[in-house]
């Protein structure tokens, strides 16, 4: 069945760093892919829908400038994290969709910030 | 504005015996829904789905119901397994590709 990979799986880093995450769409083409995050003990918002060759779309309340995605090639999309603050610390999550819409989003393994 | 509800947080099953795990929706364009499966530090698994217009999907153990007047949908698993342990979504998706998940419950098999 169709993985995406996520990398890195856990990351710490200080504040005002930033950091990026990759998700990768194994064995299959995804010109879209999207960025959730989720809370302890929440359910998972979207925060982005990355489209390949294109601008991201993203949901309100989310600081396009904070979080920077780039979707370079029909199988990877990078989330950066710019300026982090520990309100950032979260567990972010990739998913792709394989051709149709009906088709199930699969999700990456997630990355665990720590922000301190 | 909860679009997807879960409103148990947790459940626990003996082993053997059935799981049932309800989520509540209220925007009717919805068109199909997902269950997904989830363990701790991992990204979700997709487990089982279905379109708005039927009323019932099974695959194995698992079955989803879809009760589209009561706007409510269920997942069903039996028998229940200890490996069945995990956190499940439900997830609606709202057109295109915008999925909107529930907040989760909790399920415990107890051996």
């Amino acid at each position: 069945g169709a993985v995406v990979s996520q990398h890195p799986s856990r990351v710490i880093c200080k504040s005002g760093t930033s950091v990026k995450i990759e998700c990768r769409s194994l064995d299959f083409q995804a010109t879209t892919m999207f960025w959730y995050r989720q809370f302890p003990k929440q359910s998972l918002m979207l925060m982005a829908t990355s489209n390949e060759g294109s601008k991201a779309t993203y949901e309100q309340g989310v600081e396009k400038d904070k979080f920077l995605i780039n979707h370079a090639s029909l199988t990877l999309s990078t989330l950066t994290v710019t300026s982090a603050h520990p309100e950032d610390s979260s567990f972010y999550i990739c998913s792709a969709r394989e051709a149709g819409n009906s088709s199930p989003l699969h999700f990456g393994n997630g990355t665990r910030l720590t922000v301190t | 504005d909860q679009q997807v509800k879960q409103n148990s947080p947790s459940l626990s099953v003996q082993e053997g015996r059935i799981s049932i795990l309800n989520c509540d929706y209220t925007n009717s364009m919805f068109d199909y829904f997902l269950w997904y499966k989830k363990y701790p530090a991992e990204g979700p698994t997709f487990l089982i789905s279905i379109s708005s217009i039927k009323d019932k999907n099974e695959d194995g153990r698992f079955t989803v119901f879809l009760n589209k007047s009561a706007k409510h949908l269920s997942l069903h698993i039996v028998p229940s397994q200890p490996g069945d342990s995990a956190v499940y979504f439900c997830a609606a998706n709202l057109g295109g590709n915008k999925l909107v998940f529930g907040a989760g419950t909790i399920l415990r098999v107890k051996s």
